[in-house]
């Protein structure tokens, strides 16, 4: 099945800097990967996604990219500010029938004001 | 507010017992997810309904059971409840049966088995 892992666990960065959370994945089948951010005691909520039929997504401060030969995706996140401080959990699926989201564990991102 | 309910909001009980977890759907949607959420163990898939049917299963424990009604709201039946069944339950709804969009979780239920 696939596995999904997060790198690094926690990550903390200065208000205004940029921060960079890494996902790697194992099953080249896998062509949907949403990334979900979880305030603390709140529900996952999308932020972004792509489908491996693109190399990169950008909305407003946020981008996603992908090397699907890697087997890698990762989220940029630009200009931080404080109420980005929250769970980013990355996750891959093949888009279909029967499929399921594979989350990772989740990185702790801190944004320091 | 993602339009997705679940009741109750927290949950206490002792080992050995038996308990409900009630999802609704946002309007319109077929599909409902369940995950587990544990400090160690991020969000876990546990099982998938579509429009009344089971669609996906993952890492559902055979004490573990679900059912989609007729209305598309779900239940998770848990069951012998161990403490480390203590957890976060969430459930997610969306339009679709396959992956590929977004899924719309619901504010969980907090299960504490002591």
């Amino acid at each position: 099945g696939e596995n999904v892992e997060q790198h690094p666990s926690t990550l903390s960065v200065q208000e205004g800097d940029s921060a960079v959370i890494k996902c790697t994945y194992s099953d080249s089948a896998s062509n949907y990967f949403p990334w979900y951010k979880q305030e603390l005691g709140k529900r996952p909520q999308l932020i972004i996604d792509i489908r491996s039929n693109v190399g990169e997504k950008k909305d407003q401060r946020i981008a996603v990219t992908l090397n699907k030969t890697a087997k890698h995706f990762s989220l940029h996140i630009t200009e931080t500010q404080p109420e980005d401080s929250a769970v980013y959990f990355c996750a891959a699926s093949e888009i279909g029938a029967n499929s399921k989201l594979t989350f990772g564990k989740g990185i702790t991102l801190s944004v320091r004001p | 507010d993602s339009g997705v309910t679940q009741t109750p909001k927290h949950l206490i009980t002792a080992t050995g017992q038996r308990v409900t977890l009630r999802c609704s759907p946002r309007s319109g949607d077929l599909s409902v997810y369940w995950y587990q959420q544990s400090l160690d163990q991020g969000l876990q898939f546990l099982i998938q309904y579509y429009n009344g049917e089971e669609r996906a299963k993952g890492n559902i424990l055979e004490r573990f059971s679900a059912q989609q009604f007729p209305d598309l709201h779900s239940e998770l039946n848990l069951s012998s409840l161990e403490l480390g069944d203590s957890a976060l339950y969430f459930c997610a709804s969306s339009p679709s049966g396959g992956h590929g969009g977004e899924q719309f979780f619901g504010p969980g239920t907090r299960l504490t088995v002591l």
